[in-house]
């Protein structure tokens, strides 16, 4: 079983400041696949980043970088200068081995960002 | 572009009532999902179907149904709600492509059961 654990249930951060969210998984799967979710107060579901396990250099999309430890199982969602619109929920989940095309992520319970003006 | 749409965005139920919950996409996915979130926690699979006429439980598949009624639309249906059906729901698609490893979500139904 798969299991994503995010332990900032809430985060402030100054504007034009960096900050990071952690994100910690279990899984005994060789092969899986992590990605950040971003949830602003209107409800949707954004996509900001994916990191595969078997990709060797971390993944970035450009203010977001995933800083990918496997041994440690970590995969941290750095946001650098940080801005206003970055408040929001912000979710860490992982998918299994890819097969028979399906997706099914296991999400962590999320982190609160706040960005202090 | 549309993307993932999802229709109601707010339903208010009585206990004992029926409703779907109807989700379309335009970008020739083959694989669509459906998902709750609850307070302080994160999206939780109900169904998914990996392809059409193809349709499987996720975590927590109890007092829903599915149908994919062809490769765009995945409904959602409780039979009889209950208030632990209370929830945001959310439905989403997914190409079958490994280099482009990404789920597109709709905008979500606020779902209250009385």
């Amino acid at each position: 079983a798969q299991k994503i654990t995010q332990t900032q249930p809430g985060m402030f951060v100054q504007e034009k400041e960096a900050v990071t969210l952690d994100c910690t998984y279990d899984t005994s799967d060789q092969s899986y696949g992590l990605f950040w979710y971003k949830q602003p107060s209107s409800g949707e579901m954004i996509f900001l980043i994916y990191q595969g396990s078997y990709d060797e250099q971390n993944a970035t999309e450009g203010r977001y970088s995933l800083n990918f430890q496997k041994a440690r199982k970590s995969a941290n969602l750095v946001i650098s200068a940080s801005q206003l619109g970055d408040s929001a929920m912000y979710f860490c989940a992982m998918r299994g081995p890819w097969g028979a095309g399906s997706y099914q992520l296991t999400f962590g319970k999320g982190t609160k960002l706040s960005v202090i003006p | 572009n549309a993307g993932v749409t999802q229709t109601p965005k707010f339903q208010v139920l009585k206990t004992g009532q029926s409703m779907t919950l109807q989700c379309a996409q335009d970008m020739n996915h083959n694989s669509m999902y459906w998902y709750r979130q609850d307070p302080g926690m994160g999206l939780r699979l109900i169904y998914y179907s990996a392809s059409e006429g193809t349709t499987d439980k996720g975590e927590v598949p109890n007092g829903y149904n599915v149908s994919r009624l062809n490769k765009r639309e995945f409904s959602l249906r409780l039979e009889s709600a209950a208030p632990s059906q209370t929830s945001v729901y959310f439905c989403a698609s997914s190409v079958t492509d490994r280099n482009n490893e990404k789920l597109f979500f709709g905008s979500g139904t606020q779902l209250s059961v009385l």
